[in-house]
């Protein structure tokens, strides 16, 4: 089972430059979500997705798109990326029922550095 | 918006020692989760929450939801070098996270 997959692993950007972050997970859960992380601090929910087709935005969405056109897949898209989003980037899945919260669970995570 | 708030940041404890965490909301949940994270990697799921009142343990850590479903607690006994990380607390269906507790364990 691979679980949650990100890649790339590492990437430097220019400022000004776009690029895409994958992720996919095989375990068929319905919930999925990328954050950022900055050193030394806690995770920031940056955009959500209840399931294929709806996706909604979390704490820090500037300056990025998400889309959800499979169950398995969740790109994470940086338009014009700038010196701020320089981070690293955890993209988690959780299943969510009637009956409990997701139980996510966590990519590998993406360093970015933008210059 | 919803805010978990976390407590203590960090934590210097000498091998063996016991530890304590808490977090804290204004809102209601249904999930409480608690986290662990390494240097380099993705946080890791330690225990899972789903009812008010429920202790629940997975070897040296137990996790409580609190009777009011605004609060959890994760205890750690008898501390190993290898406890050592950043420790999250996370609730919700969006799925927020504290701002995290940061061990030091010394031999």
């Amino acid at each position: 089972n691979a679980g949650v997959t990100q890649t790339p692993k590492f990437r430097i950007l220019k400022i000004g430059q776009s690029m895409t972050l994958q992720c996919t997970q095989d375990m068929n859960h319905n919930y999925m979500y990328w954050y950022r992380q900055d050193p030394g601090m806690g995770l920031k929910l940056i955009y959500y997705s209840v399931g294929a087709g709806i996706t909604d935005k979390g704490e820090v969405p500037n300056g990025y798109n998400v889309s959800r056109s499979t169950t398995e897949d969740f790109p994470l898209r940086l338009e014009l990326a700038a010196p701020s989003q320089t981070s690293v980037y955890f993209c988690a899945s959780g299943l969510r029922t009637a009956l409990r919260d997701t139980e996510a669970f966590f990519g590998q995570g993406t360093r970015l550095t933008v210059v | 918006g919803q805010q978990l708030n976390q407590s203590p940041q960090s934590m210097f404890i000498q091998e063996g020692e016991d530890v304590s965490m808490n977090c804290t909301s204004s809102s209601i949940f249904n999930t409480w989760l608690w986290y662990k994270q390494d240097p380099g990697e993705g946080p890791v799921l330690l225990i899972a929450l789903y009812k008010a009142g429920e202790l629940t343990s997975n070897g040296r850590l137990t996790a409580q939801f609190g009777i009011t479903r605004k609060d959890s607690f994760l205890n750690i006994s008898a501390s190993i070098p290898s406890d050592v990380g950043i420790y999250f607390c996370a609730a919700g269906g969006k799925l927020i996270f504290g701002q995290g507790t940061e061990l030091s364990v010394k031999p």
